[in-house]
């Protein structure tokens, strides 16, 4: 099976900071990739899907990069509501298993 | 609007089942893959299997190949997951989860509200 890698586990940035967390496939995917962001005690909603299409509703200081088997999620200013954890998700094929997560904190 | 609307929270023993329900509303029910994912306390989010209610094939995965079923009912737009055998490592948050476009394995838009699952003697 294609595992998912996120870095990095955890971060924290400031208010305004550009934000970059990267997730690595163990095989290529093209760009069947998704991100999801959870905040805390809520459900997982997804912000970008086909590794670059920003879900209609999501903020535009969201986007995504990549293909092949490496995919970038940027949040551009970050926002005190962007507090969560990221997910990407590879969907070519099943199991379509998710990255480990990354925890976005504000400094 | 569509939604998913799953059963509430289940207490359950070692070694009995459990069926959590996820009733889909505000699109065609046939035209999109319900998928199940589960969040244990404090872990990562983890994909257990689809199925499509148009041609009721389901596509499971291994870690859960012979203890888990997914079944749809079409007359009432609902989806079913059974987990049999609980352990108490099956204790987790299950999630059912709409497929984003027509095939099977894409991104999950929406997302229902999740179902706590304890399994304790």
């Amino acid at each position: 099976d294609i595992r998912m890698t996120q870095s990095p586990s955890s971060l924290s940035a400031s208010v305004g900071d550009r934000v970059t967390i990267t997730c690595r496939a163990s095989q290529g995917i093209d760009n069947y990739l998704a991100w999801y962001q959870q905040k805390p005690g809520k459900v997982p909603k997804v912000l970008i899907y086909a590794a670059s299409t920003l879900q209609s509703g999501v903020p535009s200081r969201f986007s995504g990069s990549g293909s092949g088997t490496d995919f970038t999620l940027t949040i551009n200013s970050l926002q005190p509501e962007d507090v969560a954890t990221y997910y990407c998700q590879k969907y070519n094929s099943a199991p379509q298993t998710f990255g480990q997560g990354t925890k976005v904190e504000i400094k | 609007q569509v939604q998913l609307v799953q059963s509430g929270g289940e207490v359950k023993k070692p070694g009995a089942s459990v069926r959590v329900s996820c009733k889909a509303s505000g699109y065609i029910f046939t035209d999109y893959a319900i998928s199940w994912v589960r969040q244990a306390p404090g872990q990562g989010l983890e994909w257990v299997g689809w199925i499509s209610p148009y041609k009721d094939i389901a596509n499971y995965a291994q870690k859960f190949q012979g203890r888990v079923t997914l079944t749809t009912d079409k007359s009432t737009s609902t989806a079913y997951m059974d987990l049999r055998s609980l352990r108490s490592d099956d204790t987790a948050v299950y999630y059912c989860a709409r497929a984003g476009s027509g095939w099977p394995t894409a991104w999950f838009d929406p997302w229902g509200q999740g179902a706590l699952v304890t399994v304790s003697s």
